[in-house]
């Protein structure tokens, strides 16, 4: 079946730490890449996208992820954390313009 | 900043009962979402509007849920009867496009508890 699975379920890490995310998808044809995070108590928001281009993108608060097709992979990073990084991070896939669908997501949990 | 607005925030219900979920997407997006997301997973699409045209309602259960968008602004999502196993964070979102290119954006959710 095809799906979008994220390799981390719980990550803890220090502040100033740098963060990887792992998100692996197996749709094929063109894709629509997304990270979404969740704070607590808050609304999914979007991190940012990729469409097609450069396939390093930059997104809000100092995040980035790249697309790597031959590895059907979209990993976020961010090169250091800090406490208000906390949250839950959802990778998501809209192949060929269908619907959006996610991953598990991954709880990250930063320690001041 | 525009945002998609759910009601209510918190339902408790019991098994068998009906319940109900409403959401007004942000002005001019012509695609509505509701999805659905259990504890430990991410949110699972239940059914998409185009207008008030349902145009994927694949992983709707169709026994017990109904959505409708009568006019092709706001949604309601109902539930009869209630099961355990639908205790759940509902989500609302909506888009400009029907590709959802520019990204959803989500409501703040119902979390549904069934007792």
């Amino acid at each position: 079946a095809q799906s979008v699975s994220q390799h981390n379920h719980h990550v803890i890490l220090s502040e100033a730490a740098s963060l990887e995310l792992g998100c692996n998808y197996s749709y094929g044809g063109t894709v629509n890449l997304f990270w979404y995070v969740q704070y607590p108590g808050q609304h999914l928001q979007l991190l940012l996208k990729y469409f097609s281009g450069d396939p390093l993108v930059k997104g809000i608060k100092g995040f980035e992820a790249e697309f790597i097709k031959s590895k059907f992979s979209f990993n976020l990073r961010k090169p250091s954390v800090q406490w208000s990084d906390t949250a839950e991070y959802f990778c998501a896939v809209n192949p060929n313009d269908y619907k959006l669908s996610f991953g598990a997501g991954t709880t990250v949990t930063v320690r001041a | 900043e525009a945002e998609v607005a759910q009601s209510p925030r918190y339902k408790i219900t019991e098994k068998s009962q009906a319940v109900a979920f409403w959401c007004d997407p942000i002005s001019g997006h012509a695609t509505l979402y509701w999805y659905r997301q259990i504890l430990g997973q991410g949110p699972e699409l239940l059914v998409q509007f185009q207008d008030e045209s349902v145009v994927d309602d694949s992983q709707l259960p169709k026994d017990r849920f109904s959505a409708e968008r009568l006019k092709g602004v706001d949604s309601t999502l109902k539930i009869q009867p209630a099961e355990l196993g639908d205790s759940a964070m509902y989500l609302c979102a909506s888009s400009l496009d029907s590709g959802g290119r520019d990204g959803y954006t989500f409501g703040s959710g119902t979390r549904l508890t069934v007792v």
